[in-house]
């Protein structure tokens, strides 16, 4: 079936840090994939997506560009801020088939002042 | 205005209660769904209802059933609650058009004591 795999955390950097959060997947096709922010006491949002082969998404500095070649969709930031944490999660959505997501465990990020 | 609300935000109650969390989204959207979110904040897919097509995942208890009294609303339903139902649940919504990404709503933290 299909799976997403993130690196685990928490991952704790200094404000201005450069940020990359690992995640890869498992699925049959060309599934759409996603970054998921979610900020402390609140619900999941849609960060960014990208729907094919070596597409870009982007969105409030962060990127995440669609690799199928090594079935990844790492999420970077090049200057973390303190309000960027919260815990991101990875997720992909078969094209065609279900339309439930497959998630990630998600990866917990702290920047500290 | 709020796309995806949920009632109530926090929700405290003993064993054996019955209780129930509503949600309602005015996005227009055809699918609806609950997930549960533990301590270590990993997601889980508790059911999709879908023109009243329901998808239930198999791991969830048949205490949990939610009732959908029209297209804009997904209610969860939980008897005879458990401690290990503490969690937090989430209420989302999506369309095909937008790749089934998801619009979360805030949460609703259950606590059984």
């Amino acid at each position: 079936g299909d799976s997403v795999t993130q690196m685990e955390g928490p991952v704790t950097l200094s404000e201005e840090a450069f940020l990359t959060i690992n995640c890869t997947y498992t699925a049959t096709g060309y599934p759409s994939l996603f970054w998921y922010v979610q900020y402390p006491g609140e619900g999941l949002q849609l960060l960014l997506k990208a729907t094919k082969a070596d597409d870009k998404g982007s969105n409030k500095g962060f990127e995440a560009t669609y690799r199928k070649e090594t079935t990844s969709f790492h999420l970077e930031k090049g200057s973390v801020q303190v309000s960027d944490s919260a815990v991101y999660f990875c997720a992909l959505k078969r094209t065609g088939g279900s339309y439930i997501p497959t998630f990630g465990r998600g990866t917990s990020l702290i920047v500290h002042p | 205005d709020t796309a995806v609300s949920q009632t109530p935000k926090y929700l405290v109650t003993q064993m054996g209660n019955d209780k129930s969390i509503k949600c309602e989204q005015n996005l227009g959207h055809d699918t609806m769904y609950w997930y549960k979110q533990d301590s270590k904040k990993f997601l889980k897919i508790m059911f999709s209802y879908n023109n009243k097509e329901l998808i239930i995942n198999e791991t969830v208890p048949n205490r949990f059933s939610p009732k959908s009294p029209d297209k804009a609303h997904l209610n969860l339903h939980i008897n005879s609650l458990e401690l290990g139902d503490s969690a937090v649940y989430f209420c989302a919504s999506s369309q095909p058009g937008t790749g089934h990404e998801q619009y979360f709503g805030p949460g609703t933290r259950l606590t059984v004591t």
